[in-house]
């Protein structure tokens, strides 16, 4: 079956700590995108990539970085300059909306991160 | 530029009553427009879509919405609510040429028994 896999699904990271959030999908897809989920604020666009070696910031990029090596992986890495990491990280691709902006997103399970 | 307004973030209905969960946007072009479903620590799903053509729009677990452009309005309605349908939802928005979509806060919807 086709589909985005995030892992791990739950992560645990002490202050300092640099940690990385795996996002995969076999759909063919050539957009990738990470959200963060925090309550009452909906969905916040981190980074975003329209084809592979190619990212964007989103709207709140600072304290994070992506690689976009393969157009099946785009991987989150949550760095130490993040101060308030503690969220839920959703990653999701579609079909590149410029071209096919009727297109909607497939998103993953998540990956819950918490700060110790 | 494009955004979009749920109102009300919570939203308690009881179990076979009508769920109207309420979207506006604004956007500048002809949008495209979407509700997602979430349940707890899941990823979003797809619930409907708008693209072109009938403004009454139908989707999965009995949900439809209704595009109205003179009031800016994608509102999801269900006839009859059930436990399962409890969740939060999301209403979003794209549009041609444009690259990111644009999510609402989220309404949570409760339904009591």
């Amino acid at each position: 079956d086709g589909g985005i896999t995030q892992s791990p699904k739950y992560l645990f990271r002490k202050e300092g700590q640099n940690v990385t959030l795996s996002c995969e999908q076999n759909l063919n897809h050539d957009a990738m995108y990470w959200y963060r989920q925090d309550p009452g604020q909906g969905l916040r666009l981190i980074y975003y990539s329209q084809i592979v070696n190619d990212f964007q910031k989103g709207d709140i990029a600072e304290g994070y970085s992506v690689s976009r090596e393969k157009k099946e992986s785009f991987p989150l890495t949550v760095t130490s300059a993040q101060k308030n990491p503690t969220a839920f990280y959703l990653c999701a691709s579609s079909i590149d909306p410029t071209t096919a902006p009727k297109g909607e997103a497939f998103f993953g399970q998540g990956t819950r991160l918490t700060v110790v | 530029a494009q955004s979009v307004t749920q109102l009300g973030s919570h939203v308690s209905v009881s179990e076979g009553a009508l769920v109207l969960l309420r979207c506006n946007y604004s956007s500048s072009v002809p949008p495209y427009l979407f509700w997602y479903v979430q349940y707890p620590n899941q990823g979003l799903q797809l619930l409907l879509k708008y693209t072109t053509g009938a403004t009454l729009v139908k989707g999965i677990n009995g949900f439809e919405a209704e595009f109205k452009k003179s009031e800016t309005s994608f509102h999801l309605t269900k006839p009859s609510a059930h436990m399962s349908d409890a969740a939060e939802y999301f209403c979003a928005v794209s549009r041609t040429g444009g690259f990111k979509t644009i999510f609402g806060a989220g309404t949570r919807l409760f339904v009591k028994a």
